[in-house]
């Protein structure tokens, strides 16, 4: 079956970087455009970015544009979100998932925290 | 940037009941919108796409319409399992949830 397990989610100080990967099963990867999507703690989701099937597209929000960077391994079947000079307002939980309009399948998300 | 705007933020009501949410966008989107179910601590799980069409294996309870800029959820008789946060998507324009709407117990 589809499974998405996402990891790398910590306590990061602000300014400081972090790398979530996110490794899928059970579909064809490489035919996949796949997303990012955060939710802060007691928040809604919040679109992060997508990246095409082949990586060599890639759209971010507004918010972490500059900052972060997706990308992908085809060959590992593994998802990137490479994340720069964080921010307090960057604490959410980070979900991978299929596709990058609606989403029927969905990682079970990995946490990080900006925090002093 | 396209702005979904959902209401009510929270809906009370009682099992067996017929609740209606409702998403506007803040131009047009088509039939570009998906509705979501998510309970505490898990991801979301898509309910509805292209406005109308159900996912596999979502209960027939759950019905959604609409084009443009309003749309609806409409959930025919409550269970108990159905009470949750819905959020509403518009993918036209890359991605843009509303800020959920909170279904409670009457």
């Amino acid at each position: 079956q589809v499974q998405l397990v996402e990891s790398g989610g910590d306590l990061v100080k602000p300014g400081g970087s972090l790398r979530l990967s996110c490794a899928v099963s059970g579909f064809s990867f490489s035919d996949s455009y796949m997303s990012w999507i955060r939710q802060a703690p007691g928040k809604g989701l919040e679109w992060v970015s997508y990246i095409s099937n082949s990586g060599n597209t890639v759209f971010y929000a507004d918010s972490v544009k500059g900052r972060f960077t997706t990308s992908r391994d085809n060959a590992k079947k593994l998802l990137y979100l490479q994340m720069n000079n964080l921010r307090a307002e960057d604490s959410a939980v980070y979900y991978c998932a299929r596709d990058p309009t609606f989403h029927s399948h969905w990682g079970q998300g990995t946490l990080v925290t900006v925090s002093s | 940037d396209i702005q979904m705007t959902q209401s009510p933020s929270t809906l009370s009501a009682s099992v067996g009941d017929r609740v209606t949410f409702t998403c506007r966008a803040s131009q047009s989107i088509g039939a570009s919108l998906a509705w979501y179910q998510q309970k505490p601590g898990r991801a979301p799980k898509l309910l509805i796409y292209l406005a109308s069409t159900l996912e596999d294996g979502v209960p027939s309870r759950f019905s959604g319409s609409g084009s443009g800029t309003e749309f609806t959820l409409t959930i025919s008789s409550l269970q108990p399992d159905d009470f949750a946060t819905y959020y509403c998507q518009q993918y036209n324009t890359f991605s843009t949830f509303g800020q959920g709407t909170k279904l409670e117990i009457k």
